[in-house]
């Protein structure tokens, strides 16, 4: 069964720290990876993609890793702000013909002044 | 990449009734796709919404709770039918960006059921 596992669950950091949010995946045959932010009441937004030659891609302050033989994933932030509190979604999307995602949960992050 | 809107944002809505959802694209797309998002869980996809067909539902969800339209390339509607409480979620839209920059999402719609 296809699965996309997220840790931690939630945290809480100062602004301008730096945190690492990661993302495990069981997703076979494994065709892209995305991570995605949501804002409280909002849609998720997009922030990298990553196929699997690729093993690192940046987005401003947000730098994703991949590691297509451990099935890893990570995002890290950068100096922290503020607005960075969201949810993180990292997604997975299989090569077999089928387009359908599989989510994980999200990690919340929660940035205080 | 494509512009979502959808509506309405939110609703609070009486147990028994229905309410539509609507998502309309800046661009022509050919498949649209409808999820569910129960507080503090994950992206559920409910159905995929081709036009000029009818829609593929996912296991755990069928027509007559949650009926889709697709008139044209642009816009779908869900309804989401006969509401009890356990319907309370946020329901979202989504299309695959042609541009390989994965899925657009609408904005959301936070439905409440009393």
């Amino acid at each position: 069964k296809n699965q996309v596992e997220q840790s931690p669950q939630s945290l809480i950091i100062l602004e301008g720290k730096n945190c690492t949010l990661q993302c495990n995946y069981t997703v076979s045959p494994f065709s892209n990876l995305r991570w995605y932010k949501q804002d409280t009441g909002r849609g998720p937004v997009s922030l990298t993609i990553m196929t699997f030659s690729e093993n690192t891609k940046s987005n401003g302050r947000y730098t994703a890793t991949l590691d297509a033989d451990t099935k890893q994933s990570s995002l890290h932030i950068t100096a922290s702000q503020l607005s960075d509190s969201a949810s993180y979604i990292c997604v997975v999307t299989t090569s077999g013909g089928s387009y359908i995602p599989t989510f994980g949960r999200g990690t919340s992050l929660i940035v205080h002044p | 990449s494509a512009v979502i809107s959808q509506k309405p944002s939110r609703d609070i809505c009486q147990r028994g009734t229905s309410l539509t959802i609507q998502c309309q694209v800046d661009s022509q797309v050919t498949m649209m796709f409808w999820y569910r998002q129960q507080p503090g869980q994950s992206l559920t996809l409910i159905a995929t919404a081709n036009q000029g067909s009818e829609a593929t539902y996912e296991s755990g969800f069928v027509i007559d709770k949650f009926p889709i339209s697709r008139p044209n390339l642009t816009f779908s509607t869900l309804t989401v039918s006969n509401m009890s409480p356990e319907d309370s979620s946020i329901y979202l839209c989504s299309v695959e960006d042609l541009a390989g920059n994965g899925y657009t999402f609408g904005s959301g719609t936070r439905l409440t059921v009393v």
